[in-house]
């Protein structure tokens, strides 16, 4: 079985672009979690999706946004980049958190210049 | 709003011995789930072991078992007999279901662990 995907694993982009961040969640799995680890804030949940809605979100401005298709894949986009936002970005899939296990995927790091 | 705190930043064990990590948490919650995932340097973050707290009983996987404390809010991982393998950044996760019937995890800063030959 395949693990979680994330797409691109490097980006580099300058301040003020947007930037879109993918994730294929394991077969079956139809929730998908977003975080943003950084060495100063450490892990922070950004949102979490389950069937294609939002059912959670972290405290982040609106510059950060995601969507969760039909297939359960999932997207985050970042707008107006700033210095800040350079960050290792993971993805989580479970069946439906809680009481199951969630799965990483290997990241993707972004770079702000 | 809950917390996790991991008091040691960085921990050293010999190969074979046994070493243990702390957690405290913060929360008025009664039902939720705690968790301590691994990093290597490979970055994939990989589930090591699981508690809910409902169950008084700790959960143990092989090597790791964990020392629950729910009044105490504590939530410490025992990994015995050490391997080099299991050099790695260690954090301490607390999650629980929210109104919206998804769930928000929240992590430790967590401990580097360095496992010596």
């Amino acid at each position: 079985k395949a693990g979680v995907t994330q797409t691109p694993r490097y980006l580099i982009k300058t301040r003020g672009q947007q930037v879109t961040l993918s994730c294929s969640p394991i077969s079956g799995h139809r929730s998908v979690s977003w975080y943003q680890q950084t060495p100063g804030q450490g892990l922070q949940f950004l949102f979490e999706y389950f069937s294609e809605t939002q059912r959670n979100k972290g405290n982040f401005p609106g510059r950060f946004s995601g969507r969760q298709f039909s297939n359960s894949r999932s997207e985050m986009n970042v707008s107006t980049l700033e210095l800040g936002d350079s960050a290792l970005y993971l993805c989580a899939s479970s069946l439906d958190g809680g009481r199951y296990p969630q799965h990483f995927g290997d990241g993707t790091r972004l770079s702000i210049l | 709003a809950q917390t996790v705190t991991q008091s040691q930043p960085e921990m050293s064990v010999q190969e074979a011995e046994t070493v243990t990590l702390s957690c405290t948490y913060d929360t008025s919650e009664n039902n939720y789930y705690l968790f301590w995932y691994k990093q290597p340097p490979s970055r994939q973050m990989i589930l090591v072991i699981r508690q809910e707290a409902y169950k008084q009983q700790n959960a143990t996987e092989n090597r790791f078992s964990v020392n629950f404390q729910k009044a105490a809010k504590s939530f410490s991982l025992k990994i015995s007999d050490s391997q080099l393998g299991d050099t790695a950044m260690y954090f301490c996760a607390f999650m629980k279901l929210e109104n919206t019937g998804g769930f928000k995890t929240i992590f430790g800063a967590g401990t580097r662990l360095f496992v010596k030959a």
